[in-house]
């Protein structure tokens, strides 16, 4: 069974630090992606990584950066953080079709 | 632009009762359609995944169906227990040439089974 997790299930930092959000995939999948999710607006796309040192931008990557040096690994990096980036953390991998989540990571931004 | 719709938002029915949540989008030139469900405060979990070329998956009490051309997906739980209770999230994933194939998520029904 495949099995993503995330560092943390809830984080709380201050405005202007540097968080990393970490996520681990251990299915060997290619494509790991990050979304957050907001009440009303559902998911949305921030950045996904289709291999190692790879990397997109989805919907919403303004505030964000991502790294992956391996492959099971994908980590989010929120370079100064803002209170408007409080928000669920979702990180997920696919090999080609389904995509299998982590637990998430609720982030406060204060 | 793919918009995803989930209607309703929220649905409270007795145990036992069977039920119908949907879903409908408006690109109708698909990859495939996928149905998860989410625990309260946790990730999501796949349900069911129907291919484009396909009408329907069942699972267990889960039955999804697709119909493209009226951009439209239901998901049927029969027999409801109080530990269907969640919020489900339909998903659709459009085809591409090449590259990444986008997915927009709907909002999610959340359902409540009462006992």
């Amino acid at each position: 069974d495949v099995k993503v997790t995330q560092s943390s299930r809830y984080l709380v930092k201050r405005t202007g630090e540097k968080v990393f959000l970490e996520c681990v995939q251990d299915m060997d999948h290619e494509n790991m992606f990050w979304y957050r999710q907001d009440p009303g607006l559902g998911l949305r796309l921030i950045y996904f990584s289709y291999d190692v040192k790879m990397k997109e931008k989805g919907d919403i990557p303004e505030g964000y950066s991502v790294s992956r040096e391996k492959k099971e690994r994908f980590s989010l990096i929120l370079e100064s953080a803002s209170t408007n980036q409080t928000s669920m953390y979702l990180c997920a991998s696919s090999l080609n079709r389904p995509q299998h989540f982590g637990d998430g990571t609720r982030l406060s931004i204060l | 632009k793919q918009e995803v719709t989930q209607i309703p938002a929220a649905l409270s029915v007795p145990e036992g009762e069977n039920l119908v949540l949907n879903c409908s989008f408006t690109d109708s030139a698909i990859y495939n359609l996928q149905w998860f469900r989410q625990d309260p405060g946790k990730g999501l979990t796949s349900l069911l995944l129907i291919q484009s070329s396909q009408r329907e998956q069942t699972s267990g009490r889960l039955n999804a169906s697709l119909d493209k051309s009226s951009g439209r997906s239901t998901l049927y739980i029969a027999a409801s227990q109080p530990g269907d209770s969640a919020t489900y999230l339909c998903a659709v994933r459009l085809r591409s040439s090449g590259g990444y194939q986008k997915v927009t998520f709907g909002i999610g029904t959340k359902l409540q089974v009462i006992p």
